[in-house]
């Protein structure tokens, strides 16, 4: 079944403790993205990638970091977190970088204390 | 610069009544892509649709219907005969070259259908 797949779903942490949220699909896809969901916002980009090894920054990059080490994997890594990353993540990956479907993650909802 | 605006932040109907979610967006690009998205309680992101700017083709998918139209830039969402299930947020979305291609997100309406 064509999937992404994050990890973990929910986390509680408190500031300034590291952390990654995992994200992998199984559709060859080039182009993966990470968003963050914030009420009355809607869905703002935070990193994008469009193969391995090729990433850059997206709206919304202060305070992440993300590695496309493989074509699979897309990591997004907060190295110090702050209670304003507290938001709903979602991966997404889509076969080109010019207009196609996206298919999402089932998203991660982060919480720092 | 793009920008997507669903003007409408919350709506109610009662299950049976058709109902019109609004999208207009802006953009410089001549050729881009528009979607939308809908997102049930449970969280999920589900892809209902994209259409590209050079198709202004309506499309109907049995009781969804959309409505494009680049003289206004609106691309409009229709529920007809709206159901319980229906209940969710739905994004309005915009992809275009001049900015990466990226998703760019309105702000999502809620949808209530009470029975």
């Amino acid at each position: 079944e064509a999937q992404v797949t994050q990890n973990p779903r929910y986390l509680i942490t408190v500031t300034g403790k590291k952390l990654t949220v995992t994200c992998s699909q199984n559709m060859n896809h080039e182009y993966m993205s990470w968003y963050r969901q914030d009420p009355g916002l809607g869905l703002r980009q935070i990193y994008y990638s469009m193969n391995v090894e090729v990433t850059d920054k997206g709206d919304v990059p202060e305070g992440y970091k993300v590695s496309r080490k493989e074509k699979r994997n897309f990591p997004l890594i907060l190295e110090s977190p702050s209670p304003n990353q507290t938001s709903l993540y979602f991966c997404a990956s889509s076969l080109s970088w010019a207009g196609g479907q996206a298919f999402f993650g089932q998203g991660t909802r982060l919480t720092v204390v | 610069a793009q920008k997507v605006t669903q003007a409408q932040t919350e709506i109610s109907v009662v299950e049976k009544e058709d109902v019109t979610l609004d999208c207009v967006y802006e953009t410089r690009d001549t050729t881009y892509y528009l979607f939308w998205y809908k997102q049930p309680p449970s969280g999920e992101l589900v892809f209902l649709i994209r259409r590209n700017s050079f198709d202004e083709q309506n499309e109907i998918s049995g009781r969804y219907s959309w409505n494009f139209q680049k003289s206004t830039s609106s691309f409009n969402f229709t529920i007809t005969a709206s159901q319980v299930v229906d209940s969710a947020v739905y994004f309005c979305a915009l992809s275009g070259v001049e900015y990466g291609n990226k998703l760019v997100f309105g702000a999502g309406t809620i949808l209530r259908v009470k029975s």
